[in-house]
């Protein structure tokens, strides 16, 4: 399967500890995207990358959360001392950005819940 | 805040054409149209996008009014995996400095048998 693929696919944590997601992209494709889904309500974007260079962060990333993509390839994003809010779906995109399309390739996406 | 307005949810009878309206009425002249499908529990599928021409793939049908601010998606023969969250956007197709999809809540378009 050439697709975006994101580890886990589900995740339970207590409230306060760390998490961390990983997703890899379609090979090729330089562009990667982190969007958070809470229920009942369309993706919302968190952050992007180009290559390796984080170029765009949302509001809704707070200081509890941060992203990298350490060599342009996959990416992890890690939330810290969780709360109960943070419970969604986290999804992970790419695309080939740049002198290329933006059509977005979604991930089946890590389902966070905070206990 | 999407720049789209969507009906909130639609039903379609299985084999029947689904015709899922959006408009954007402020759309710029270099915005596309994309539309993205969420079936339930599954990320977003990109479905199809367009300019000012009607397009059509192996999914779906895109109709854009002459004055682009509306747009309607067709898909021809919906089958009951047609059931899914459809949201039309409009962005900048190529490059551009923010990367971001904007979703709103989309039509929930039901297929009923």
């Amino acid at each position: 399967d050439t697709g975006v693929s994101q580890d886990p696919r589900h995740k339970i944590t207590k409230r306060g500890q760390n998490v961390t997601f990983r997703c890899d992209p379609i090979s090729e494709h330089n562009r990667l995207y982190w969007y958070r889904q809470t229920l009942g309500q369309g993706p919302e974007f968190l952050t992007y990358f180009q290559n390796e260079a984080q170029l765009e962060k949302s509001r809704l990333l707070s200081d509890r959360f941060s992203a990298e993509r350490p060599k342009g390839s996959f990416s992890t994003l890690e939330i810290q001392r969780t709360e109960q809010g943070d419970s969604a779906m986290y999804l992970c995109a790419s695309s080939q950005g740049a002198s290329g399309s933006n059509e977005q390739y979604f991930g089946p996406g890590t389902r966070l819940t905070v206990t | 805040d999407a720049k789209t307005t969507q009906p909130p949810s639609m039903d379609c009878a299985e084999g029947r054409a689904a015709n899922l309206p959006c408009n954007h009425s402020t759309i710029s002249g270099n915005e596309y149209v994309y539309w993205y499908r969420q079936i339930h529990s599954q990320g977003p599928q990109y479905i199809i996008h367009g300019l000012k021409n009607n397009e059509t793939n192996e999914m779906a049908s895109l109709i854009i009014t002459e004055d682009r601010k509306s747009s309607t998606l067709i898909l021809p023969h919906a089958t009951l995996r047609d059931t899914a969250v459809y949201y039309c956007i409009v962005r900048v197709h190529y490059g551009g400095s923010q990367g971001n999809l904007i979703f709103g809540k989309g039509t929930k378009l039901s297929v009923k048998p």
